[in-house]
């Protein structure tokens, strides 16, 4: 399978508890995004890697959430001490020359 | 932030007929881009438009850019139940990241 793999594809969880999310790019790709999706809304960017650096993080990537790609593969989306409003899809993207970016099937998140 | 309105919000059509969603935008671009996205599911790559180009077509699809106006329309020719989707514009400026606007759900009829 060469496209974008994401895990777990639902998460249920408690509020205040922490999750964990992978993403496995594209192998050739050294470009990896990720954005969150609420219900009726365009995705929106959280942030991104090239390679194993993170280049750029939105503002809505609060403290409780924390990304990383240690050796410029596949991804982890951490959220500590979940809250209600985390409840979202969130998608992972990759790309090799920065322009089209193929998504994964995203990762469903549901904080009770 | 969603970076614009995508228009119309929901469209319902018979299959065969054409179907025109359009995209405003709020600041300068690289390129503007189309995706679908089938209930639940992730987004597929449709088409994309640089920013120096004005019409673009592949398969049933054509695109035009205006960046006078900052918008752009999406075409979908002969419509077919599969076209069934959220569409969504995006939004690529230099730094790599695409901000996606809020989507056209088109739903067409057998």
């Amino acid at each position: 399978d060469t496209g974008v793999s994401q895990d777990p594809r639902h998460k249920i969880t408690k509020r205040g508890q922490n999750v964990t999310f992978r993403c496995d790019p594209i192998s050739e790709h050294n470009r990896l995004y990720w954005y969150r999706q609420t219900l009726g809304q365009g995705p929106e960017f959280l942030t991104y890697f090239q390679n194993e650096a993170q280049l750029e993080k939105s503002r809505l990537l609060s403290d409780r959430f924390s990304a990383e790609r240690p050796k410029g593969s596949f991804s982890t989306l951490e959220i500590q001490r979940t809250e209600q409003g985390d409840s979202a899809m969130y998608l992972c993207a990759s790309s090799s020359r920065g322009d089209e970016q193929f998504f994964g099937p995203g990762t469903r998140l549901t904080v009770l | 932030s969603q970076q614009g309105e995508e228009d119309p919000q929901a469209l319902s059509i018979q299959e065969g007929e054409n179907a025109t969603m359009n995209c405003s935008y709020k600041t300068s671009i690289n390129n503007l881009q189309w995706y679908r996205q089938n209930s639940g599911r992730g987004l597929v790559h449709l088409i994309l438009i640089r920013s120096n180009e004005r019409e673009k077509h592949s398969g049933r699809l054509r695109v035009t850019l205006d960046t006078s106006k900052k918008s752009s329309s999406l075409l979908i020719t002969a419509s077919r139940a599969a076209d069934t989707a959220s569409y969504f514009c995006a939004t690529g400026d230099n730094t790599d990241k695409l901000i996606f606007g809020t989507g056209t759900r088109l739903q067409v009829f057998p």
